[in-house]
């Protein structure tokens, strides 16, 4: 079983619906979680960071953490079609900067 | 400044050939990373820095020899490659404790 799941989609949503992704842990120790958003040949780019449970709002972005259940969400709203990338989960367990992935999911918002 | 620069951009090279990757961020980050990243996949970690000094090595083959000249410069030399090196390289840089990386546009290298 791999420490973080994610499902790789793709999703495809209309133009102006909200996007939701999850993935799900299995290691207890996770404490940092961070959303990151990878267009097709480029670098990811930071989007969200939230430390422990609780949720944290960034103008379209709503990242979730559910300690107690293991799960992580982000959703997007009103969402758009240069929102169309892959969306990855990764998150933390100390402090070394050694970053778990999740899978990726790849978004595809049609106008 | 919060970009982390990457070159080249894209690279060609033979099995038989030695060429480096760049990397340079101005953020003041003491924390240096290496990933590789293969199509469809997340990156995987391969190098991390801490203050100048390797911290972090994922068992990754010796034709991969990473150098940290200083604080904001990161290089990945690259020597006698195999065809399955080809990938996404890219370098990311936080803060000591590495919680928020930030990523560079990666190289894209292709080994024939």
């Amino acid at each position: 079983q791999k420490e973080v799941e994610q499902d790789p989609g793709p999703l495809s949503v209309p133009e102006g619906a909200i996007v939701s992704l999850n993935c799900t842990y299995s290691n207890s120790a996770f404490q940092y979680f961070m959303w990151y958003r990878q267009y097709s040949r480029k670098g990811p780019e930071l989007l969200m960071y939230t430390y422990s449970s609780g949720n944290k709002e960034d103008g379209r972005f709503t990242a979730q953490v559910d300690k107690s259940s293991k799960y992580i969400s982000l959703f997007i709203r009103d969402s758009q079609p240069s929102d169309s990338a892959t969306y990855l989960c990764a998150m933390s367990a100390n402090s070394w900067g050694k970053l778990q992935f999740g899978a990726g999911t790849q978004v595809v918002v049609t106008p | 400044d919060t970009e982390v620069t990457q070159t080249p951009k894209h690279l060609v090279m033979g099995m038989t050939n030695k060429k480096s990757l760049k990397c340079e961020q101005h953020m003041g980050h003491r924390a240096m990373y290496w990933y590789k990243q293969k199509a469809k996949k997340p990156p995987e970690l391969m190098f991390v820095y801490s203050y100048e000094k390797l911290s972090i090595n994922e068992s990754v083959p010796s034709r991969f020899s990473p150098e940290c000249p200083n604080s904001s410069l990161l290089n990945l030399h690259l020597h006698a490659l195999q065809p399955e090196d080809s990938a996404l390289y890219l370098c990311a840089s936080s803060q000591v404790g590495g919680r928020e990386q930030f990523f560079g546009p990666g190289t894209r290298l292709t080994v024939l």
